[in-house]
């Protein structure tokens, strides 16, 4: 079964100061990986994707996320963080493999509430 | 405006009331998919559907019914709902091409309470 741990469950940061929440999966095929962000009362919105190529990919807001395949790892990171910034931030996987058994699903890990201080 | 609409956006209700919860895109997407989102527990997805009249289960299908008998709308039935099925609950969608590379369109969410 394919997973996704976000090991951290909030992150603080001063802005200015660059930021990084953690992301780490498990699947069994060729990884799918997406950021989302929550703001508060809001639904989720896309940041960025990994499917093939280039392991930093560049996404919204100024975001980027690079993925490591022998860590299994797809962390998200921006050089200069706002206070604006600030919400819950969702890493989710899924298996590019269109023979798989979880073909279509869809897992998220549980969070990480990201709090830009001024 | 591309959108996923969901209704009701709140909903109070009491355990074994039937209810249903709408989906509807615009997008024209073949794939779209319900989560409920609790605390400390990130998204869970519920059920998800290719196409029209195709749907699988996802991590947490136990007391959840869906239909696409049309690409447009994908409801969610609870028929005999419990307290433990209190949650935020999303919609989402997305295109197929591509093998599902495409990121998903999430509705505003469904905030749901039984009593």
């Amino acid at each position: 079964a394919q997973s996704v741990a976000q090991p951290e469950d909030q992150v603080n940061v001063a802005e200015g100061n660059p930021l990084t929440v953690k992301c780490t999966y498990s699947v069994s095929g060729n990884p799918y990986l997406f950021w989302y962000v929550q703001y508060p009362n809001r639904g989720l919105q896309f940041l960025l994707k990994y499917i093939t190529g280039d392991n930093l990919v560049k996404g919204s807001y100024g975001f980027e996320a690079e993925f490591n395949k022998s860590q299994t790892s797809f962390h998200l990171k921006k050089p200069s963080a706002l206070v604006s910034d600030s919400a819950l931030y969702f890493c989710a996987v899924r298996d590019g493999n269109a023979g798989g058994t979880s073909y279509g699903k869809l897992t998220f890990g549980q969070g990480t509430i990201l709090t830009v201080h001024p | 405006e591309a959108q996923v609409t969901q209704n009701p956006r709140y909903l109070i209700t009491v355990t074994g009331k039937k209810l249903t919860v709408t989906c509807s895109q615009n997008m024209n997407h073949e794939y779209m998919s319900w989560y409920r989102q609790d605390p400390g527990l990130g998204l869970r997805q519920i059920y998800y559907s290719m196409n029209v009249e195709v749907t699988d289960k996802g991590d947490v299908p136990e007391g959840y019914k869906v239909s696409r008998k049309e690409k447009r709308n994908f409801p969610l039935i609870l028929e005999s709902p419990s307290p433990n099925q209190t949650s935020l609950y999303f919609c989402a969608s997305s295109g197929l091409a591509g093998g599902l590379s495409y990121e998903q369109y999430f509705g505003p969410g469904t905030r749901l309470t039984v009593t």
